[in-house]
């Protein structure tokens, strides 16, 4: 059964990038649409962009130019970092799979804040 | 961007009973709509996608209906596990939205 976990610090400074790491287990990363969405504690939810196992991504426009994901078939691993971070990118951080996202990860929070 | 609108903000409700809970989209979305549930301290679990098909393990009690612009779904006896804060999520244009939520709180 497949299985999702993301790792990576969870403080990060303001202006610094944040990384993160999803690892995927009990089955291949091919094949299969990877996302990143986020949720600020005790607010909704947003979709950060997704990458297919080829590589190919899409990113949202609200963070497009801080955003970049990428992805390791050889490790199964896909990433996300964030770069030039503000309190505001303080959230629990999801990857996932598939759209509509039918598989999660339990999410990992990241604090901005020197 | 589509805007999706959950309502209402809070349903409180009593185990047995029928809950329903709309979503709106500012534009039509065909039936790219999922619902989720999300509980303290848990990722979302998706229940529904495409609007009306049930997601794999999700209870019979859990249904989607609607095409367009407006969505409703419908626990129809609710049990104690399903008060939690529902999502609606539609995957028609990029960027994908999500509603902000409807907290079905007990009775």
């Amino acid at each position: 059964q497949m299985q999702l976990q993301e790792s990576g610090p969870g403080l990060v400074k303001p202006s610094e990038t944040l990384s993160l790491t999803c690892t995927v287990s009990g089955g291949s990363i091919s094949g299969y649409y990877w996302s990143w969405i986020r949720q600020p504690p005790g607010k909704g939810l947003e979709w950060i962009g997704y990458i297919y196992y080829s590589g190919s991504a899409n990113y949202n426009p609200s963070l497009k130019s801080r955003v970049t994901i990428s992805v390791d078939t050889s490790k199964n691993h896909f990433y996300l970092k964030l770069s030039s971070v503000t309190a505001a990118d303080t959230a629990f951080y999801y990857c996932a799979r598939d759209a509509p996202p039918g598989l999660w990860g339990q999410g990992t929070l990241v604090t901005v804040s020197s | 961007e589509i805007v999706l609108t959950q309502s209402p903000a809070t349903l409180s409700l009593s185990p047995g009973e029928r809950a329903t809970l709309s979503c709106r989209a500012s534009q039509s979305i065909s039936s790219y709509l999922a619902w989720y549930q999300q509980k303290p301290g848990q990722a979302p679990r998706l229940l529904i996608y495409d609007a009306s098909d049930r997601f794999t393990g999700i209870p019979a009690r859990f249904s989607g209906s609607g095409s367009g612009t407006d969505f409703t779904l419908t626990i129809s006896s609710l049990e104690p596990e399903d008060f939690a804060v529902y999502y609606c999520h539609e995957r028609s244009n990029w960027p994908y939205t999500f509603g902000q939520g409807t907290k079905l709180e007990i009775k």
